[in-house]
């Protein structure tokens, strides 16, 4: 497996409770991407980071925010968490953008908001 | 909005048979098209990709086919054996941008 850590691995929390989580690479790669995981949706691609301090919108952002301090560590928030955020996150990692090179992928984070 | 289209969603495959997952996708500025595949309480990881300057590309058992004038590509698992169940998902790319399909559970039975 790539150097990619994902923390927790699991995690319950109640609805409006604030959630991080925490992506940590050792493969100095400069993308770093949190997309989530639902049943008939496929992933679908959060924020991603293309540097220290580098950040943009995915396809299903509303709700979620990104920091990235320093090159391994990408952390995603939840400012109050909602069922519907309710779903498996994966970390990503690539040396170029998603469609130039492979992304490599952490072990997710499984998320229930009760 | 669905860009990319994938079925099955599901699949059982004897041991031996050919396991084939199709996508059809809409953006003609689509130039690269990766394969990942999932195993339970893992992450996705990079089977096999193909950019359209050609029109098929094997890697072992593996292979991808890829039609763009009808902007479809398909996998193709030959001699299917029960460790490829698994979930693969197709995704195509355009520069920084990447959408994945829905997904298809693949089940080899022995």
């Amino acid at each position: 497996d790539a150097g990619i850590t994902q923390s927790p691995r699991h995690k319950v929390t109640e609805t409006g409770t604030p959630v991080t989580l925490r992506c940590h690479q050792t493969e100095n790669h400069r993308y770093m991407y949190w997309y989530r995981q639902d049943p008939g949706h496929g992933l679908r691609l959060i924020h991603y980071s293309y540097g220290v301090k580098d950040t943009d919108k995915g396809e299903v952002s509303d709700g979620y925010s990104v920091s990235r301090s320093k090159t391994e560590d990408f952390l995603l928030t939840l400012e109050s968490a909602t069922s519907s955020q309710t779903s498996v996150y994966f970390c990503a990692i690539s040396e170029s953008g998603q469609g130039q090179s492979p992304l490599h992928f952490g072990n997710g984070t499984r998320l229930t908001v009760t | 909005q669905q860009q990319v289209k994938q079925s099955p969603q599901s699949l059982i495959v004897q041991k031996g048979g050919i396991s084939i997952i199709n996508c059809a996708y809409e953006n003609t500025a689509f130039d690269y098209f990766p394969w990942y595949q999932q195993f339970p309480g893992k992450g996705p990881a990079l089977l096999i990709a193909i950019r359209p300057d050609v029109s098929e590309k094997k890697e072992g058992r593996f292979t991808i086919s890829f039609n763009k004038s009808a902007k479809q590509f398909s996998l193709h698992i030959m001699d299917s054996q029960p460790g490829d169940s698994a979930t693969y998902f197709c995704a195509a790319a355009n520069g920084n941008k990447l959408v994945f399909g829905a997904g298809t559970i693949l089940r080899v039975k022995s």
